[in-house]
């Protein structure tokens, strides 16, 4: 079944502790892109790749980091969390990142930070 | 990429059909009109996309007017279950890696 996966599912942790969400998808696309939704924001883009060791910055990329070594990966890093980053987190995939495709999302990861 | 507009809420009672339409004015011709929905706490979900006139598959229909600056995404009888935000995305497949979800439309269907 083609899919996204994103792991863990909820996440609690305190201030300063790295931590990381992953992602995987396996479609064999070549773009893949992290969001967080915060009530009455929406969907916000924190970073997306194009292909393995590509990645760009969206919106809102402060505080997080990226790496995209294999095509099926795009594991989300926070390097020292903090509370404003208590979010739901969700990662999608599509073949070649034109809005004209289809964006296949995870099931979502909800983040708290003490 | 093309901003895109949309009432913020709507409420429906379960049967009846749904018109969600949304405001493009600067497509390009080369932009496609995409639709999503999104349930609480999950991700959002393809439901149809279409460049031009009409667009139908098991779940709704699209309708693009001729000058393509709106769009309307149509459910027929919905259900309880139909109760979601549903968010229009426009654009094609250059100079857009970015993704802009705005607020949506959270649909609400009564019993």
């Amino acid at each position: 079944e083609a899919q996204v996966t994103q792991n863990p599912r909820y996440l609690i942790t305190v201030t300063g502790k790295k931590l990381t969400v992953t992602c995987s998808q396996n479609m064999n696309h070549e773009y893949m892109s992290w969001y967080r939704q915060d009530p009455g924001l929406g969907l916000r883009q924190i970073y997306y790749s194009m292909n393995v060791e590509v990645t760009d910055k969206g919106d809102v990329p402060e505080g997080y980091k990226v790496s995209r070594k294999e095509k099926r990966n795009f594991p989300l890093i926070l390097e020292s969390p903090s509370p404003n980053q208590t979010s739901l987190y969700f990662c999608a995939s599509s073949l070649y990142g034109g809005l004209n495709e289809k964006l296949f999302f995870g099931s979502g990861t909800q983040l708290s930070v003490l | 990429l093309a901003k895109t507009t949309q009432p913020i809420s709507m409420d429906s009672y379960e049967g009846q059909e749904v018109n969600i339409t949304c405001s493009h004015n600067n497509i390009a011709t080369n932009d496609y009109i995409t639709w999503y929905q999104q349930f609480p706490s999950q991700g959002p979900r393809f439901i149809i996309q279409g460049y031009k006139t009409k667009v139908t598959n098991e779940v709704a229909s699209l309708f693009i007017p001729a000058d393509r600056k709106s769009s309307t995404l149509s459910l027929p009888r919905v259900s309880l279950s139909d109760t979601a935000v549903y968010y229009c995305l426009v654009g094609g497949n250059t100079g857009g890696f970015k993704t802009i979800f705005g607020a949506g439309t959270r649909l609400f269907v009564k019993a």
